[in-house]
């Protein structure tokens, strides 16, 4: 079955850059998501069509997804980007949406 | 703007079925859109459960396929998640939520529940 692995955590000072990454296999022939949650919190679509942000998402959020790897990318990270963010993609193989493990962003 | 609210039993009791309500407000769910169910263990990460179309067509997580039944209401307009003989391995928060076209297109799911949590136990 198709799978997508995240790293448990990535931390980052406030104001650099975090990179959070997604790897699967030709992981760049399908379109990926991100989303963010925090505690107590439903998850929010922070990232679609693999580097579209939807409304309201702050231009410090970017993606981008080639070969294996999609990368959620958070600029000038700031303390309320402190969450976990998970990567999501559709296998066609199997008809069903796949979400990845998930990544703990603290901002240390 | 479209709303999400699940609603359900908190307590499901071994090997019977999980049934839960996504009541849509704002949008009819016959108009269009995919809509579906997400679920969380508790300190675990979010498991795709299966998507619904407007017109009735549904998708199910390979793993989970064999126990899921989801359908629509359209007259309450509300969509519903069935999960038949379900184990301690089921608890979770329950979230359903709205896709913004097909799943290849990589819309993603705009719209989210606040979650429901069903504890499976005798």
């Amino acid at each position: 079955s198709y799978e997508l692995t995240q790293p448990p955590s990535v931390s980052v000072s406030p104001g650099q850059t975090a990179s959070i990454t997604c790897n699967g296999d030709k992981l760049g022939n399908k379109y990926v998501c991100w989303y963010q949650q925090k505690p107590g919190q439903s998850p929010l679509l922070v990232m679609y069509q693999d580097d579209q942000r939807p409304s309201g998402i702050p231009d410090r959020f970017s993606g981008s997804n080639s070969g294996n790897t999609a990368t959620l990318t958070i600029s000038g990270t700031q303390a309320m980007d402190e969450a976990d963010y998970y990567c999501q993609a559709w296998d066609s193989n199997t008809a069903s949406y796949i979400f990845g493990s998930g990544t703990k962003v603290s901002v240390l | 703007q479209v709303q999400l609210q699940e609603s359900g039993p908190g307590l499901v009791k071994p090997s019977e079925t999980l049934s839960l309500t996504c009541a849509v407000s704002g949008y009819s769910i016959s108009s269009g859109y995919y809509w579906g169910w997400i679920r969380q263990p508790p300190g675990k990460g979010l498991e795709w459960i299966g998507s619904i179309y407007h017109t009735g067509r549904t998708y199910y997580n390979p793993s989970l396929k064999s126990r899921v039944t989801i359908y629509l209401d359209t007259s309450n307009n509300h969509f519903s998640l069935n999960l038949t003989s379900v184990t301690a391995a089921d608890t979770a928060l329950y979230y359903c939520a709205r896709e913004d076209g097909v799943a290849a297109a990589g819309n993603g799911y705009d719209s989210w529940g606040q979650g429901t949590l069903v504890t499976v136990s005798s």
